[in-house]
């Protein structure tokens, strides 16, 4: 069964204080793996998609990694509204498309 | 405006009332899904739709019914609420292969 387990559950920062974020995945085949940033009461935001392993992808202070077991998010220099819950999913190869999420990772940065 | 509308934003509905929940999208994608999010559970699939005529019964489909009306249109019921169905609901569409764009979500309190 395909499951993805985010590490750790909440993240308390201070501004400034990089860290990352864990999300581990056992998945039959591995189309990609999402990054979503959600704020209290919203949707979730598309962040990055990952194909494979040793592929990256950055935005602003935000850089995604993965591996054939496991994406980090690492969050440089954190600053107040990065403040959100950070959702990952992946797409296996006999999900039809469906994506399977993590139960995600609340993120406090306080200045 | 939105690219995934949902209405209603909130609802208060109480216990064996049933309720509709609907969605409409812009983006002119054929696929839809339903999911519904609880603390520390994260987003959990009730139905999806990969075109039309085409409706399947995602991971926890229970007590809850869809009707796909046109490729933007997407509508989730519940025949009978009840309390644990309490929850933040989000309607979200893709391409083939690509990421989901999600609603601004639907919060449900059953009374």
């Amino acid at each position: 069964e395909d499951q993805v387990t985010q590490s750790p559950e909440a993240l308390r920062l201070q501004e400034g204080e990089s860290s990352s974020l864990n999300c581990s995945y056992t998945v039959s085949g591995l189309r990609g793996l999402f990054w979503y940033r959600q704020d209290p009461g919203k949707g979730p935001e598309f962040l990055f998609t990952l194909y494979s392993a040793g592929e990256e992808k950055e935005k602003e202070r935000l850089k995604a990694t993965l591996t054939k077991k496991e994406s980090f998010l690492h969050i440089t220099a954190p600053k107040p509204e990065d403040s959100a819950t950070y959702l990952c999913a992946v797409h296996a190869t006999d999900s039809w498309g469906k994506l399977q999420f993590g139960a995600g990772t609340q993120v406090v940065v306080t200045p | 405006d939105a690219d995934v509308t949902q209405t209603p934003r909130n609802r208060i509905t109480k216990t064996g009332k049933r309720i509709m929940l609907e969605c409409s999208q812009t983006k002119g994608h054929d696929r839809m899904y339903w999911y519904r999010q609880d603390p520390g559970l994260g987003l959990r699939l009730i139905y999806y739709s990969f075109d039309v005529k085409d409706i399947n019964k995602g991971e926890i489909s229970d007590g809850y019914s869809v009707s796909r009306q046109a490729q933007a249109k997407f509508s989730l019921s519940l025949e009978s609420a009840i309390p644990n169905q309490t929850a933040l609901y989000f309607c979200a569409t893709s391409e083939t292969t690509s990421g989901y764009t999600f609603g601004s979500g639907t919060r449900l309190t059953v009374v």
